[in-house]
């Protein structure tokens, strides 16, 4: 199927330091959305991008949506233990498969203290 | 409270064996989904079904089954033609039919066949 391809698979920080997963599709995307999941938990929503360009923060979480809408990145400034998880972009289908979400491979974060 | 809930947590089965995962919404979304999920992999799609009594495959559908008699329930299959069904399962619902909205998980089911 259609696949959005997440880099990088595995992220060490220290803590402090930034951290930034990549989001890419070969096709221009509906949307994006990102989740976290924490170690032996399950995925969370974060937020979803809609518009070309598009920008959105929350706290030291920064989403961005590429203008032509085939890549999306989220960004975090200056990494804490707490943000230690696998974060996942997951891309819409619209159409009559509304609702149906394909999910990166997810990076894996690990924050060292 | 609202909320998704896969039971049981943990399950293991025979080999040779078919074994019935849970997963019960009361947030009154018609979307429901079913995802496997391998270490250091993402989600993979099984099932979905977007109203009751329908639902369509995913991307990795065989061995497995689906039924959707209530809005609420959406029960998963792995059948002993899963070939391997040691995973993490996890159920997912989302609300609107129009357009993709955020997909509430369910706690996970991790299946190990012994």
């Amino acid at each position: 199927g259609q696949q959005v391809m997440q880099i990088p698979q595995y992220q060490h920080v220290q803590e402090g330091e930034d951290f930034t997963t990549y989001c890419n599709s070969s096709t221009t995307l509906s949307n994006i959305q990102w989740y976290k999941q924490r170690p032996g938990g399950h995925p969370v929503f974060l937020i979803q991008l809609v518009k070309s360009g598009e920008v959105k923060k929350q706290k030291r979480l920064t989403f961005q949506f590429g203008e032509a809408k085939k890549n999306s990145s989220l960004h975090i400034t200056a990494t804490q233990t707490t943000d230690v998880g696998t974060y996942f972009c997951a891309k819409g289908i619209g159409g009559t498969s509304y609702g149906k979400l394909t999910f990166g491979q997810g990076t894996i974060l690990t924050v060292h203290p | 409270d609202g909320g998704i809930t896969q039971s049981p947590k943990y399950l293991f089965r025979k080999e040779g064996q078919n074994v019935t995962l849970s997963c019960e919404q009361n947030l009154n979304h018609d979307a429901m989904y079913w995802y496997r999920q391998d270490p250091g992999q993402g989600l993979r799609l099984i099932y979905y079904s977007q109203i009751v009594n329908d639902f369509q495959k995913g991307d990795i559908a065989e061995g497995y089954s689906v039924s959707r008699e209530k809005k609420e329930s959406f029960p998963l299959t792995v059948t002993s033609a899963q070939k391997n069904p040691t995973a993490f399962y996890l159920c997912a619902s989302s609300a609107d039919r129009g357009q993709n909205t955020e997909a509430f998980f369910g706690q996970g089911t991790r299946l190990t066949v012994v």
